[in-house]
C-alpha cells in the first residue's frame, strides 16, 4: 500500500531532550516536507526536500534540523525541545509536477 | 507572503443540504489547486485537484476563476459523514488556507 509512516505517533518529552521523528514514504516521491499544525495557525511548514541531499527552510524552521540521505526517509529532529513545539506534525510527500501531497497520519508532540 | 484565505466557519447545516466553500489566493502565478478534507486529528486527505475548467466527482463540484483568484467547493445532498474540515491549497509554492469547518447535522 503506498503510505507515508511516520512514528511516532504520540510523544511525550522533557524540555532539552533531544528526539528524532522519523518518516518513510514508499512512492519514490522526490518532494517530502515537515509541518506543524496548531489551533486557528492551520498548517505551517517546517522544512521541504526536492530529493536526496537537497533541503530547504520552510516557514517555520527554528528548533528543528531534517536530512534527506536517502530519497524514501525524511527525519525531523528536535536538538533541545522546548514547549512552544508542542503541536501535531505532519510529514507529506509528493512527486514532481502538480500533484497534490500524501500525508503521514500525525505526530503528536507534547514538550513539557 | 504568499496568502490563501478561507472563511473559518463552522457551517452548521442540515443533512442533505447544498453548501458551498469559497477560497482567494494571492499569488496571481499559482499553478495548481486543491481540496483536502481533515477529520479531527487527523492528516489531511486529498479530495479532488481543481481544474481550470471546473471538474466534479460525484456529490462534489470545484470551480477555479482564475481572473478572480478564487476556488469554491460545493457539496450537494450532505452526508453526515461529510463532516470535517477542508483545507483550500494552493501550488507553487504550496501553501495551506487555515480550513473551513463543516457540521452536517441530522
Amino acid at each position: 500500500e503506498a503510505q507515508v509512516t511516520q512514528n511516532p505517533r504520540y510523544l511525550i518529552t522533557v524540555t532539552g531532550k533531544k528526539l528524532t521523528v522519523t518518516c518513510s514514504q514508499n512512492m519514490n516521491h522526490e518532494y517530502m516536507s515537515w509541518y506543524r499544525q496548531d489551533p486557528g495557525l492551520g498548517l505551517r511548514q517546517i522544512y521541504y526536500s526536492m530529493n536526496v541531499e537537497v533541503t530547504d527552510k520552510g516557514d517555520v524552521p527554528e528548533g528543528y534540523k531534517v536530512s534527506r540521505k536517502e530519497k524514501r526517509n525524511f527525519p525531523l529532529i528536535l536538538e533541545s525541545p522546548s514547549p512552544n513545539q508542542t503541536s501535531l506534525y505532519f510529514c507529506a510527500s509528493r512527486t514532481g509536477g502538480s500533484r497534490g501531497y500524501t500525508f503521514g497520519s500525525g505526530t503528536r508532540l507534547t514538550v513539557v | 507572503r504568499k496568502e490563501v484565505e478561507q472563511d473559518p466557519g463552522p457551517f452548521n447545516v442540515p443533512e442533505g443540504a447544498t453548501v458551498a466553500f469559497n477560497c482567494t489566493y494571492s499569488n496571481s502565478a499559482s499553478q495548481s489547486f486543491f481540496w483536502y478534507r481533515q477529520d479531527c486529528r487527523k492528516e489531511p486527505k486529498l479530495l479532488m485537484s481543481v481544474y481550470s475548467s471546473g471538474n466534479e466527482d460525484g456529490r462534489f463540484t470545484a470551480q477555479l476563476n482564475r481572473a478572480s483568484q478564487y476556488i469554491s467547493l460545493l457539496i450537494r445532498d450532505s452526508k453526515l459523514s461529510d463532516s470535517a474540515t477542508y483545507l483550500c491549497v494552493v501550488n507553487t509554492p504550496l501553501v495551506f488556507g487555515k480550513g473551513t469547518r463543516l457540521s452536517v447535522i441530522a
